[in-house]
C-alpha cells in the first residue's frame, strides 16, 4: 500500500525567507508523486508533479521539488518566500487503481 | 467561469436530515472524485468515478452514496447526516490518460456542518 508522510504540520517563516517542506512516501509500485497547495478559503491546485526523468521538478510560483528515490523523500523548496505563499501544501502519491494518496498537510504562514 | 463547481458552498443541517452535495465540471474529464478534508487530517476519498457507469467506493464511503448523473455531474449524498460527518468536501475531475489521471483539478468546495 501506498502511504505519504509528511513530516512537520506547520511551518512558520518570515518573508523572503527559504522554506522546505518535507514529504517521505511509501510506495510498492512505480512512483509518481505530487504536490498540491491549498490558498485559503479554496481548492487545491498542482504545485508540480514527479513521473519519471529528472529528480529536480520544478513547478508554478517559484517552488521545486526533489525526488530522492534511497531516502523514499519528496521535499518541497523555495528559495525565497512571499506573504502570498502562505498556504497550506500537501504531498501525495499515485495510489492503486490510479488514486491518490495525499499526506495530512503542512501549513505555511509567511510572516512580515 | 470555474471548470469545477460546487453547490452549495456552505451548508448547515440537523442530524437526522438527508443532504445532497453537487458538482458540475465544463472540463470534459471522464473521472471524477469525492473527498472530505478533516483539520490535521488531509484529503480521504470517499467516492470516485471513472466514467458515467463506474462508480467506486473509497476509503471512508459507509454513510456516504454518490450518483454520476451524466459526465459532467457528481452528486454526493448523506442519506442520514451526523455530527461526525461535519467536514470540508471537495469534488475533483481528472483526465483518463495514464499521466493525467493524476493530475486532479478541484472545486472550491462545501462546508457542511451538523449539529
Amino acid at each position: 500500500a501506498q502511504s505519504v508522510t509528511q513530516l512537520d504540520s506547520q511551518v512558520p517563516v518570515f518573508e523572503e525567507a527559504p522554506v522546505e517542506l518535507r514529504c517521505n512516501y511509501s510506495s510498492s509500485v512505480s512512483v509518481y508523486l505530487f504536490w498540491y497547495v491549498q490558498y485559503p478559503n479554496q481548492g487545491l491546485q498542482l504545485l508540480l508533479k514527479y513521473l519519471s526523468g529528472s529528480t529536480l521538478v520544478k513547478g508554478i510560483n517559484g517552488f521545486e521539488a526533489e525526488f530522492n528515490k534511497s531516502q523514499t523523500s519528496f521535499h518541497l523548496r523555495k528559495p525565497s518566500v512571499h506573504i502570498s505563499d502562505t498556504a497550506e501544501y500537501f504531498c501525495a502519491v499515485k495510489g492503486s487503481n490510479y488514486k491518490l494518496t495525499f499526506g495530512k498537510g503542512t501549513l505555511l504562514t509567511v510572516n512580515p | 467561469d470555474a471548470d469545477v463547481t460546487q453547490t452549495p458552498r456552505n451548508r448547515i443541517t440537523k442530524t437526522g436530515k438527508r443532504i445532497m452535495l453537487e458538482c458540475s465540471q465544463t472540463k470534459g474529464h471522464d473521472r471524477m472524485y469525492w473527498y472530505r478534508q478533516d483539520p490535521g487530517l488531509g484529503l480521504r476519498l470517499i467516492y470516485y468515478s471513472f466514467d458515467v457507469k463506474d462508480i467506486n467506493k473509497g476509503e471512508i464511503s459507509d454513510g456516504y452514496s454518490v450518483s454520476r448523473q451524466a459526465q459532467a455531474k457528481f452528486s454526493l449524498s448523506l442519506e442520514s447526516a451526523i455530527p461526525n460527518q461535519t467536514a470540508l468536501y471537495f469534488c475533483a475531475t481528472s483526465d483518463s490518460g495514464l499521466a493525467g489521471v493524476y493530475e486532479q483539478y478541484f472545486g472550491p468546495g462545501t462546508r457542511l456542518t451538523v449539529t
